[in-house]
């Protein structure tokens, strides 16, 4: 089983939806929960990173964190063609150095 | 324009020869990685270095080196001794205190010919 598991996709949503996105994880020693965004050929892009539980918000964009439950989401409101990219959850421990574990990513499509 | 510069874009390798990867950060990061990406996985560490004159393997360190001699340049060497070198190879850096990679190179993109 992966530390680390992320629905691939594709999700395909019309401009304007309301995009959930979600990861679960096995190790709960995870304190520092990451988003990624990645457009094809380029390097990521660090979108939200939060630490423990609870709930984060950026503009359209909202991380949450459920850790008893393992599972963590990024919701992306008034979703935008420009959004159409792959993102990536990552987690890392706060002891036992600097190891961030990364999903597979999601592959998203915002149709205009 | 402070970021992280990954040199070449593109890199073709005959069977049996080591290339040097180029990775350059003027963002004064302490912290320096390497990843690779395949495909369908996430992102695998190679190599990283917390200060200059150290680094340390990660995952997937075999038939890799690297080298950390100024605190700005983190180049990666995939040598002959690693079977399967074609994939995505990504650099990036985070400043003390940040326990994430912060910012990422655009990559280059390694193929076997």
């Amino acid at each position: 089983q992966k530390e680390v598991e992320q629905d691939p996709g594709p999700l395909s949503v019309p401009e304007g939806a309301i995009v959930s996105l979600n990861c679960t994880y096995s190790n709960s020693a995870f304190q520092y929960f990451m988003w990624y965004r990645q457009y094809s050929r380029k390097g990521p892009e660090l979108l939200m990173y939060t630490y423990s539980s609870g709930n984060k918000e950026d503009g359209r964009f909202t991380a949450q964190v459920d850790k008893s439950s393992k599972y963590i989401s990024l919701f992306i409101r008034d979703s935008q063609p420009s959004d159409s990219a792959t993102y990536l959850c990552a987690m890392r421990q706060n002891t036992g150095g600097f190891k961030t574990i990364f999903g597979a990513g999601t592959r998203l499509f915002v149709k205009a | 324009d402070g970021g992280i510069t990954q040199s070449p874009k593109y890199l073709f390798r005959k069977e049996g020869q080591n290339v040097t990867l180029s990775c350059e950060q003027n963002l004064n990061h302490d912290a320096m990685y390497w990843y690779r990406q395949d495909p369908g996985q996430g992102l695998r560490l190679i190599y990283y270095s917390q200060i200059v004159n150290d680094f340390q393997k990660g995952d997937i360190a075999e038939g890799y080196s690297v080298s950390r001699e100024k605190k700005e340049s983190f180049p990666l060497t995939v040598t002959s001794a690693q079977k399967n070198p074609t994939a995505f190879y990504l650099c990036a850096s985070s400043p003390a205190g940040l326990n994430t990679e912060a910012f990422f190179g655009q990559g280059t993109r390694l193929t076997v010919v």
